[in-house]
């Protein structure tokens, strides 16, 4: 399976730990994509990269967020000292291309609980 | 906060009906698309309609765009079973910077 992939799948923790997601798009893609999804809620963008560089943030990405894509190929999202409100769960997608159209491919998301 | 709208919130339509789900939104757009996301498998895309189109198909789906009342509808013609899932409208925007907005989602209920 050439898809996105997201790991972990599930992921506990107590709060005020730091957390870290990977996320591995499709290998040709040179757009990635971050979202947090709530229950009953769509996903809500978080930040986007070209490549290796972080074109845009949400002012949802709180100082104690930070994604990277080193090479421009996987992508980490690290949270800092979780807090109950950060519990969602968060998705990765991946395009090709640098015009308009931008079907984005998801992932199967990395669901955080913070206890 | 998030930019589309759909409506209805949720739908219950019998097997061999058509479900129709509206979009709306706020600003702008170089584009608009609709995704499924059902627990089996994730968010799906289903259809790019470009803000210079009007209409688009794609086998059982149709979409329309209106930019002059800034909405959009998702036709799902003789649905069935496995058509049952959320739907979520999504827009591109460079206003304010290149993001991709979602709306909250229909949640669909086809009945066999």
């Amino acid at each position: 399976d050439t898809g996105v992939s997201q790991d972990p799948r599930h992921k506990i923790t107590k709060r005020g730990q730091n957390v870290t997601f990977r996320c591995d798009p499709i290998s040709e893609h040179n757009r990635l994509y971050w979202y947090r999804q709530t229950l009953g809620q769509g996903p809500e963008f978080l930040t986007y990269f070209q490549n290796e560089a972080q074109l845009e943030k949400s002012r949802l990405l709180s100082d104690r967020f930070s994604a990277e894509r080193p090479k421009g190929s996987f992508s980490t999202l690290e949270i800092q000292r979780t807090e109950q409100g950060d519990s969602a769960m968060y998705l990765c997608a991946s395009s090709q291309g640098t015009g308009i159209d931008n079907e984005q491919f998801f992932g199967p998301g990395t669901r955080l609980t913070v206890l | 906060s998030q930019q589309g709208e759909e409506d209805p919130q949720a739908l219950s339509i019998q097997e061999g009906e058509n479900a129709t789900m509206n979009c709306s939104y706020k600003t702008s757009i170089n584009n608009l698309q609709w995704y499924r996301q059902n627990s089996g498998r994730g968010l799906v895309h289903l259809i790019l309609i470009r803000s210079n189109e009007r209409e688009k198909h794609s086998g059982r789906l149709r979409v329309t765009l209106d930019t002059s009342k800034k909405s959009s509808s998702l036709l799902i013609t003789a649905s069935r079973a496995a058509d049952t899932a959320s739907y979520f409208c999504a827009t591109d925007t460079l206003a304010g910077g290149f993001k991709t907005i979602f709306g909250a989602g229909t949640r669909l209920f086809v009945k066999a």
